[in-house]
């Protein structure tokens, strides 16, 4: 069974709207969970990751997630879009190393 | 230093050729792996080194054969291709399983 799932493949928002990339996790998953991102012809680059404490997690570039363990969710979020965010975000669930499918950012100016 | 550095950028290849991809990271790292990725796909696991030891191999074909030769080095052999394993090849490392991978950019690999 997949351990993260991401829902939409694809999400569009203008630029300076807000930014919403859904991961939910299953039980079976270690309450580690991170958010990466791969901007076009590069590798991943971690945004941010949740192991314990505060469940509001800060990441990079202004994105925030915050881990909800009765929803068994770790969406990503950022208030205003960038141009430069549109990039794959891929959520990760700790020592799995497997990757849920992927949701493809796109920032309309 | 956090830097992953792989060679070569891009590579071109028969399917009778015999090539190797580069990895290379100075942070300390114990454990190194390499990915392959398809287009618009997740990266998949292929090989996992820890303490320069294999310690997965998730069902590669032979023709990839990975080396640990320290530390520092990971190297990827590739021999008798097929063109389906055109991709994306990306190494990575982290201090352990459940930490943060730190990955490379990669070696966009086209097998003729």
């Amino acid at each position: 069974a997949q351990s993260v799932t991401q829902l939409g493949s694809h999400v569009s928002v203008s630029e300076g709207a807000l930014v919403l990339l859904r991961c939910n996790y299953s039980s079976s998953v270690p309450p580690y969970l991170f958010w990466y991102v791969q901007y076009p012809n590069q590798g991943l680059q971690l945004l941010l990751k949740y192991t314990t404490g505060a469940t509001l997690v800060k990441g990079i570039n202004g994105f925030e997630a915050e881990f909800k363990k009765s929803e068994t969710s770790f969406h990503l979020t950022k208030p205003s879009a960038h141009m430069s965010d549109a990039a794959e975000y891929f959520c990760a669930p700790g020592g799995k190393l497997i990757f849920g499918q992927g949701t493809e950012l796109s920032v309309k100016p | 230093d956090t830097e992953v550095t792989q060679t070569p950028k891009h590579l071109v290849m028969g399917m009778t050729n015999k090539k190797s991809l580069k990895c290379e990271q100075h942070m300390g790292h114990r454990a190194m792996y390499w990915y392959k990725q398809k287009a618009k796909k997740p990266p998949e696991l292929m090989f996992v080194y820890s303490y320069e030891k294999l310690s997965i191999n998730e069902s590669v074909p032979s023709r990839f054969s990975p080396e640990c030769p320290n530390s520092s080095l990971l190297n990827l052999h590739l021999h008798a291709l097929q063109p389906e394993d055109s991709a994306l090849y990306l190494c990575a490392s982290s201090q352990d399983s459940v930490e943060t991978q730190y990955f490379g950019p990669g070696t966009r690999l086209l097998v003729l």
